[in-house]
This record gives C-alpha cells, sequence and structure tokens, in this order.
C-alpha cells in the first residue's frame, strides 16, 4: 500500500500570502496518479488537481500543482479568505490489483 | 449536472447490518468506475472501496474486507454498499463518488453511527 504523508499538518497563513503544502508517498506513484482536494467544514470534498498538476475545472489559477514520484507539492499563490480549509493529497493507481486508492492525512490551512 | 444521492445511513449496534444506496444522474453510469470513502467524525478521508463500470471488479480497504460488500445496478443508476460485523470504529459518513481521474464527483454523504 502506498502512504501519503502530507507536510505540515497545520500552516497559519494571513490572506495573500503564499501556501505550500506537500504530499509525499512511501514510493512512487505511477503516471503520477495523484490528487487534490479541498475540504471546507460540514462540505465533501472537492477536486482541486489531478495528473499532479491539471486543474479541475472552475478550480482559480492561484492553485497550481506540482511533483512527479514520490514529492508532490499544491501551491497557492496568495490566499484568499475562501481558500482556508483542510487539503488532502490522495493517489489513484488505476491498475487492476495495485495499491488502494489512499489519501494523505490533510493539512489545515488556518488565518493566523 | 451529475448528482450523486445517497441514504441508508442512521444508527446501528455493533455487530449489526445496513446497506447503503447511491442514486446517480446526470452522466452514462455504467462509463465510470464507483467509490465509496468515509469519515470519520473529525477524522481524514478513507477510501473504502471501488467497483469497475461494468462490475465485476471490486477492491476493499484492508480495514473492511471480508465485512463490506460493494455492488452497482446500472440498469437504476445505482450504487450500494452492504454493511456487515459493523463495529464503533466504522462510524462515520459515507461518501458515494464518482472516480475519474481521481474522485470529481461527491455526494453530500449518509452519516452511519454504529453504538449500543
Amino acid at each position: 500500500e502506498i502512504v501519503l504523508t502530507q507536510s505540515p499538518g497545520t500552516l497559519s497563513l494571513s490572506p495573500g500570502e503564499r501556501a505550500t503544502l506537500s504530499c509525499r508517498a512511501s514510493q512512487s506513484v505511477r503516471n503520477n496518479y495523484l490528487a487534490w482536494y479541498q475540504q471546507k467544514p460540514g462540505q465533501a470534498p472537492r477536486r482541486l488537481i489531478s495528473g499532479a498538476s491539471s486543474r479541475a475545472t472552475g478550480i482559480p489559477d492561484r492553485f497550481s500543482g506540482s511533483g512527479s514520484g514520490t514529492d508532490f507539492t499544491l501551491t497557492i499563490s496568495r490566499l484568499e479568505p475562501e481558500d482556508f480549509a483542510v487539503y488532502y493529497c490522495q493517489q489513484y493507481d488505476h491498475q487492476y490489483g495495485s495499491s488502494p486508492w489512499t489519501f494523505g492525512q490533510g493539512t489545515r490551512v488556518e488565518i493566523k | 449536472q451529475v448528482q450523486l444521492v445517497e441514504s441508508g445511513g442512521g444508527l446501528v449496534k455493533p455487530g449489526g447490518s445496513l446497506r447503503l444506496s447511491c442514486a446517480a444522474s446526470g452522466f452514462t453510469f455504467s462509463d465510470y468506475y464507483m467509490s465509496w470513502i468515509r469519515q470519520a467524525p473529525g477524522k481524514g478521508l478513507e477510501w473504502v472501496s471501488n467497483i469497475v463500470g461494468g462490475g465485476s471488479i471490486m477492491t476493499y480497504a484492508d480495514s473492511v474486507k471480508g465485512r463490506f460488500t460493494i455492488s452497482r445496478d446500472n440498469a437504476k443508476n445505482s450504487l450500494y454498499l452492504q454493511m456487515n460485523g459493523l463495529r464503533a470504529e466504522d462510524t462515520a459518513v459515507y461518501y458515494c463518488v464518482r472516480a475519474n481521474w481521481g474522485f470529481d464527483y461527491w455526494g453530500q454523504g449518509t452519516l452511519v453511527t454504529v453504538s449500543s
């Protein structure tokens, strides 16, 4: 099973600042099948990024994803008030019999 | 527009059973993997199970293997999760999710509480 470790656990920043979130995999994520999600209290998660770097439809361009292999990053270039939330990475290797589709433990982005 | 609506959650005693359902609309249901994902109160997301579009291949998290069964009825555009041998640690909101380059559409979730 691929274990995803996110850091930091909590990020305290002010609106307008840049946020950099890390996701490290215990083994290489095949074909960069890595997604990022945002979750606000009381809501279902929303996909932001798939394929490590492709923004989902309707996601603002201040959100960007990068990385490959075992190290991935989600960057929010300038935090807006609505961006304070919990963010999860997730790997989704499609191959039958491959590792279960696992999530990281999440990074909370809070207002400083 | 894509809609996923879960039902069937509730309070159940340890060792009991529950069947969750998910009604899908707005897309060709049989073309997509579907998944169940859960979230315990105040905790992170946990992938539970996947099923391929035709229904022939299912995958489970180790934590539910042998107790939960995922299934689908493509004629009814519906996804199911049969949960047997429920434990306190299965208490969570269960989301029905479309699997497409990750998980692109989520239901609103249904709460399952396992308690005596």
